[in-house]
């Protein structure tokens, strides 16, 4: 079992719709979680952090559920420019450095 | 300022010759991370810095893979003698000191560099 999974997707969005999906990760201990934006064939950029019960930038709302182990991200009034790939990232207690990457959700926004 | 920066941004290699990748992370980031992420899969973490000190080389695939880090500042990945499944991007990423932003509440965050996109012939 991968140690963060995620839907590969991909995630095709009409225009200004909303958008959400999760990520499980099998370390319960994890304290931190990320989400990341890696567009194509560009380095990972932070999207947002994830902190206890989840927070919103803008558009971009994260949520954290330590019992289920999972976290989710939802775009609301998705924008072209939000199309990429997230990652969700985990940073495992035991190992403060060595953060976990998922493989990524594709997103795809239509006109 | 400026961000993390690697290089060269392209390598095409002969399988079985020596290739050696350079990231320079954000002055002040003491530290310093080496990914690796092959075509349309996620990221593989390879190896870590604090400092010029790995206390995490768990990621390194195998013994033809080396890196080091001197002046708390440049670090070099080494893969000697290269196959075709390094074939890859090599991914560098800074941070602060994981230590102290976990100290002042804050969460550490990774900064990447572009990457070097390796071709192994």
């Amino acid at each position: 079992r991968k140690e963060v999974e995620q839907d590969p997707g991909p995630f095709n969005v009409p225009e200004g719709a909303t958008v959400a999906f999760n990520c499980t990760y099998s370390n319960s201990a994890s304290q931190s979680f990320f989400w990341y934006r890696q567009d194509c064939r560009k380095e990972p950029k932070l999207l947002m952090s994830v902190y206890s019960s989840g927070n919103e930038d803008g558009r971009f709302t994260a949520q954290l559920n330590r019992a289920s182990q999972y976290i989710s991200l939802l775009i609301r009034d998705s924008k072209l420019s939000d199309s990429a790939t997230y990652l969700c990232v985990v940073n495992p207690t035991d190992s403060w450095g060595k953060l976990q990457f998922g493989a990524g959700t594709q997103v795809v926004v239509t006109p | 300022g400026a961000g993390v920066s690697q290089s060269p941004s392209n390598k095409v290699t002969e399988k079985g010759k020596d290739v050696e990748l350079r990231c320079d992370p954000i002055s002040g980031h003491t530290a310093l991370y080496w990914y690796r992420q092959r075509l349309g899969q996620g990221l593989e973490f390879l190896i870590y810095f604090q400092g010029n000190s790995a206390p995490d080389k768990s990621g390194l695939p195998s013994d033809r893979f080396s890196a080091e880090r001197t002046g708390e500042s440049v670090s070099t990945l080494t893969i000697q003698r290269t196959q075709q499944e390094d074939s890859a991007v090599y991914l560098c990423a800074s941070s602060l000191d994981p230590g102290v932003a976990g100290l002042a509440g804050g969460v550490e965050t990774q900064y990447f560099g572009p990457g070097t996109r390796l071709l192994v012939l």
